[in-house]
């Protein structure tokens, strides 16, 4: 059974730091990994998706790359600022004829200015 | 550009109600999902639609039933609540469930309180 893990669980920085996001997941048998970002108490906004072929994808300050053979993937933001404060969820695409989205727990990022 | 609606927003329901929770989508996508969403427990899959006139199971179904009324919509019904369904409950659409290349759009939730 696929298990998606995410370390830290929270993470506090300062204004302007760049940081590192980490997931992992048990079964490298993915067709995609899915970044999402979610404010309290709102819903899902996908930030980038990593297609199991591809290394990593980038959006502005985001970058994602994806090991599928180790299992792991990280997100990198760079130059922090306290509006990317919010929750971070790794969701990866398992094979299979259902090839659902399973998650992570997040991580609760705090950007202080 | 609504993408994925849910409604309400907010429910509270006393022990033993039911409701229907309603999605839809304006992107066309083949596939559908509900998922709730619990403190320490993440997003847990409760049913599925791959296509329009199939649901299937996820992983926590027990207590809860769906509908694909059409390609557009899909909904959610809780036909007994029980406080154990006190939760956060998401959905979300996908272009298809076996061409596994396409993300997730998920709507903006339904906070339901089961008292």
């Amino acid at each position: 059974k696929q298990e998606v893990t995410q370390i830290p669980a929270a993470l506090s920085v300062p204004e302007g730091e760049n940081l590192v996001l980490n997931c992992s997941f048990t079964d490298s048998a993915i067709y995609n990994l899915q970044w999402f970002r979610q404010d309290p108490g709102k819903g899902l906004t996908s930030l980038l998706l990593i297609q199991s072929s591809q290394r990593e994808q980038t959006s502005g300050r985001l970058n994602a790359s994806l090991d599928k053979s180790s299992g792991r993937s990280t997100l990198y933001i760079a130059a922090s600022q306290p509006g990317d404060s919010a929750t971070y969820l790794c969701a990866v695409r398992g094979g299979g004829s259902q090839g659902n989205l399973i998650f992570g727990k997040g991580t609760k990022l705090s950007v202080k200015p | 550009n609504a993408g994925v609606t849910q409604t309400p927003k907010f429910q509270v329901l006393k022990t033993g109600q039911s409701m229907t929770l309603q999605c839809a989508q304006d992107m066309n996508h083949n596939s559908m999902y509900w998922y709730r969403q619990d403190p320490g427990m993440g997003l847990r899959l409760i049913y599925y639609s791959a296509s329009e006139g199939t649901t299937d199971k996820g992983e926590v179904p027990n207590g809860y039933n769906v509908s694909r009324l059409n390609k557009r919509e899909f909904s959610l019904r809780l036909e007994s609540a029980a406080p154990s369904q006190t939760s956060v409950y998401f959905c979300a659409s996908s272009e298809y469930s076996t061409g596994p290349y396409y993300g997730y759009t998920f709507g903006s939730g339904t906070r339901l309180t089961v008292v």
